[in-house]
Parts: structure tokens; C-alpha cells; sequence
């Protein structure tokens, strides 16, 4: 079946600094990627979509500036958390879909980055 | 706002009882709904999804059961077992939305022996 591989598992970063996260489709080519964030024993709250070859959409309350999104091939989007703070610490998730699915079709999720700022 | 909503939080069920998990939506427009379970530290992975136009879906042990006109759906688990144990999500998506998924609280169930 679709593999979403997600990288790092975990990361310890340092207030300031700043964190990225890779999102690869593994055995298909990805067209949109979503970005979700999970804090402890809580739902997954969409962050932003990204297409392929085009600038991601951010869900409301989220920053842009602050979480940017690179999708620039078929198989990897990024997430760069920017200048992290304490209160970024969570856990981020991608799912993508792909090229030929409809828009119904099954996720597949990666398995999170668990990110900490210290 | 949430527009999925989940019930319980949390469930705890003997080996080989049913676990039901309950999810109630607002937006008409949804038309897929899908189950997903998660484990400690991983990604959801998907379970089991229904569409509005049949009110059951059977897989193995896990069945959707979905009533349009109360605009609710469920998940029943048969014959629980202790590798159950997760945390279950309903979601709904709309056509035309890209899979963009509104998933419910979630409930996390404990099977014991």
C-alpha cells in the first residue's frame, strides 16, 4: 500500500532556532499534502494544504511565517517551524494524496514528528 | 467550532465486547466518512470510510453504522480485543475539497483481558 515517510520522528530544538520537517510519498506521486498538528490527547487540527509546484493554503489562525511549507516535487513537501518557541512543541503529521486518487480517495498519514523547543 | 463531534473520550471494553464510538456532524455537505486509529507516537491510519448513500459498512470486525437524517455515525468494534487499544477518529470531508478531513475529538479506547 502508500507509504508517507515522515522525518525527523523526533526533534529537541533550542527557543530561536528553527526545525524542518520532510513529508516523502514513498510509492506514489503526491499532489497535495496536508499538514496537521496534535497536541497531547487532542484532535488532529489541519495547519495548511500544499500542492505541488504551487504556494500552500493555511487554515485561519495559522501563521504563514511562522510554519512554511515547500512542495516542490511530487514527492516531498516540507514544513519549517521558524524562530520555534516552547508553545510550538507538538506533534505535526502530513497525510498526502495522490495524483490520480479522486478527492475522496484514502489519506495515508505519515507517522508525526514529535517536536520539543526547550 | 467543531463540526465533528465524538463521544466518548474514552472507553474502556472487555475482550470480546463491542466498543461503539459515536460521531455527530453539522455540515449537510459532508459526504465522506472515514474511521481512523491511532497508536502512541504514530500517524492515524485509516480503518474503515462510508459514504451517505448506504447506512452500513462491514469490515471484519469493525462496522460504520450512519443515519443521514440525524446526521450521526458510529463505529462498532466486535469481539475487542487488547491490540484495539488506540485512539479512534471519525472525520468527514466534502467533494471537491481534496480530502481536506474535519476529524472529531477522539476516543481512546482500552480493551481489557
Amino acid at each position: 500500500g502508500a507509504v508517507v515517510s515522515q522525518h525527523p520522528s523526533r526533534v529537541i530544538c533550542k527557543s530561536g532556532t528553527s526545525v524542518k520537517i520532510e513529508c516523502r510519498s514513498l510509492d506514489f506521486q503526491a499532489t497535495t499534502m496536508f499538514w496537521y498538528r496534535q497536541f497531547p490527547k487532542q484532535s488532529l487540527m489541519l495547519m495548511a494544504t500544499s500542492n505541488e509546484g504551487s504556494k500552500a493554503t493555511y487554515e485561519q489562525g495559522v501563521e504563514k511565517d511562522k510554519f512554511l511549507i515547500n512542495h516542490a516535487s511530487l514527492t516531498l513537501s516540507t514544513l519549517t517551524v521558524t524562530s520555534a518557541h516552547p508553545e510550538d512543541s507538538s506533534f505535526y503529521i502530513c497525510s498526502a494524496r495522490g495524483r490520480r486518487q479522486g478527492n475522496n480517495s484514502p489519506l495515508h498519514f505519515g507517522n508525526g514528528t514529535r517536536l520539543t523547543v526547550t | 467550532q467543531q463540526q465533528v463531534k465524538q463521544s466518548p473520550q474514552s472507553l474502556i471494553v472487555q475482550k470480546g465486547g463491542i466498543s461503539i464510538i459515536n460521531c455527530a456532524y453539522e455540515n449537510t455537505a459532508f459526504d465522506y466518512f472515514p474511521w481512523y486509529q491511532q497508536f502512541p507516537g504514530k500517524g492515524p491510519a485509516l480503518l474503515i470510510a462510508i459514504r451517505p448513500d448506504v447506512s452500513e459498512k462491514k469490515e471484519g470486525r469493525f462496522t460504520i453504522s450512519f443515519n443521514k437524517s440525524a446526521k450521526q455515525f458510529s463505529l462498532h468494534i466486535m469481539d475487542s480485543q487488547p491490540g484495539d487499544s488506540a485512539t479512534y477518529f471519525c472525520a468527514a470531508s466534502m467533494s471537491g475539497t481534496a480530502s481536506k478531513l474535519t476529524f472529531g475529538t477522539g476516543t481512546r479506547l482500552q480493551v481489557t483481558l
